[in-house]
């Protein structure tokens, strides 16, 4: 079985620049999640689907982050304008349904400088 | 904000000893999940276990819940060199259809050979 994709693997923008990542999903999987995981921290949640469908945002900096799941499958994570504490790991993961194993992805590696 | 707290932050310990770490939590919850991390890698999820359970095992992972006091944890037996990593535990809060995985900072493992 697949895991979760995702691209790119790395990426080095200027502050004020904009970015954008790519997830596709564990085939089948019905919830997505997109994390931030700051060097030496646990993962936090920015944003949940359920399939197309925004669960919770709550920590999603929404005047600069923005994410999509249009055909309830891929999704996109956009950052516009970046700033330099935005620098981390963006892990997007999986799972069945709420209440089971979420699966991540190998996450991609955001530098702002 | 940080529901799940690791203890401790970091452990080394000599290859073929037990590995034992605690997460501790403060709200009820519906799982607890642990995870694995390697450096620059990916979250690998480990165990899940319910709040209506209070122990799990898989291979040489052993994992407890203890609801009373809020807290778990995870026992790494005859542990390996492949071992080290970062592990976290991940309390599931959510209600109405989301998933709040909520991530500790981790315990930083280390094993010796």
């Amino acid at each position: 079985e697949a895991g979760v994709a995702q691209s790119p693997r790395y990426k080095i923008i200027e502050k004020r620049q904009s970015v954008a990542f790519w997830c596709n999903p564990i085939s089948g999987h019905a919830t997505l999640y997109w994390y931030q995981q700051i060097l030496g921290q646990g993962p936090k949640l920015l944003i949940q689907f359920q399939n197309n469908g925004v669960v919770d945002d709550s920590q999603l900096p929404k005047d600069r982050f923005s994410a999509e799941r249009l055909k309830g499958v891929d999704s996109t994570l956009k950052i516009q304008p970046a700033k330099l504490e935005d620098s981390a790991v963006y892990l997007c993961a999986s799972s069945v349904r709420p209440g089971t194993e979420i699966f991540f992805g190998p996450g991609t590696r955001l530098t702002v400088l | 904000s940080q529901q799940g707290e690791e203890d401790p932050q970091a452990l080394s310990i000599q290859e073929g000893e037990n590995a034992t770490m605690n997460c501790s939590y403060k709200t009820s919850i519906n799982n607890l999940q642990w995870y694995r991390q390697n450096s620059g890698r990916g979250l690998v999820h480990l165990i899940l276990i319910r709040s209506n359970e209070r122990e799990k095992h898989s291979g040489r992972l052993r994992v407890t819940l203890d609801t009373s006091k809020k807290s778990s944890s995870l026992l790494i037996t005859a542990s390996r060199a492949a071992d080290t990593a970062s592990y976290f535990c991940a309390t599931d809060a959510g209600g109405g259809g989301a998933q709040k995985l909520v991530f500790g900072q981790g315990t930083r493992l280390t094993i010796n050979p």
